[in-house]
């Protein structure tokens, strides 16, 4: 069974960092690409970049670059996001997808999501 | 980037309704699309990919349809289970792009 199982609930403060992480199973983790998502409450869900698991290779939406750094460990089937400097436009839920290409790119699993609240 | 324009915002629909929601691109995505149910609290679930090919163990009371800049989502028999937010989502260029939502209820 294919799961992804998403790091907990992150409580941060204006300016820092967080490091989000996406354990992996019940797949070849280095024969698919993991995209990262945000959702804001109640508001559409926005592609932030993807990685591959084989290779490390990643791809980015512009609007989040310099914003998220994608990575992975192929040792333990996990990728991680990077995200820094963190405002409160950066409060979200943020979901690891794998990516499934059936001629064009989908989202066929996804983690449980994680709040992430920028607050002093 | 390409605009994914969702409609309508909401809906509600009684038992046993057809239901149809529809997803207009802001140019040819050239049956580039999927749809994605998502319930309070979960993450999205694949329901249609390729415009028309139904994902495996959804139910085949889904389907989809269209093509060009036009899609659309088809619920033939409305049950319970099916309220939620259904998204959008174009595969032919990155970033990848989603629709705003069309939220479903129960009448």
């Amino acid at each position: 069974e294919v799961q992804l199982q998403q790091s907990g609930a992150e409580l941060v403060k204006p300016g820092a960092s967080v490091k989000l992480s996406c354990k992996t199973s019940g797949y070849t983790f280095s024969n698919y690409y993991m995209s990262w998502l945000k959702q804001m409450p109640g508001q559409n869900i926005e592609w932030i970049g993807n990685i591959y698991g084989g290779n490390g290779g990643t791809g980015y939406n512009q609007k989040f670059k310099g914003k998220a750094t994608l990575t992975v460990d192929k040792s333990s089937s996990t990728a991680y996001m990077d995200l820094s400097s963190l405002t409160s436009e950066d409060s979200a839920v943020y979901f690891c997808a794998r990516g499934r290409y059936y001629g064009y790119p989908y989202f066929d699993y996804w983690g449980q999501g994680v709040m992430v609240t920028v607050s002093s | 980037d390409i605009q994914m324009t969702q409609s309508p915002a909401s809906l509600s629909a009684s038992l046993g309704e057809t239901v149809t929601i529809q997803c207009r691109a802001s140019e040819d995505i050239y049956s580039g699309l999927a749809w994605y149910q998502q319930k309070p609290g979960k993450s999205p679930q694949l329901l249609i990919y390729g415009a028309s090919s139904l994902q495996d163990g959804v139910p085949s009371r889904f389907s989809g349809s269209g093509s060009g800049t036009q899609y659309s989502l088809k619920i033939s028999s409305m049950q319970t289970e099916d309220e939620g937010v259904y998204f959008c989502q174009q595969g032919l260029k990155y970033p990848l792009t989603f629709g705003s939502g069309t939220k479903l209820e129960i009448k």
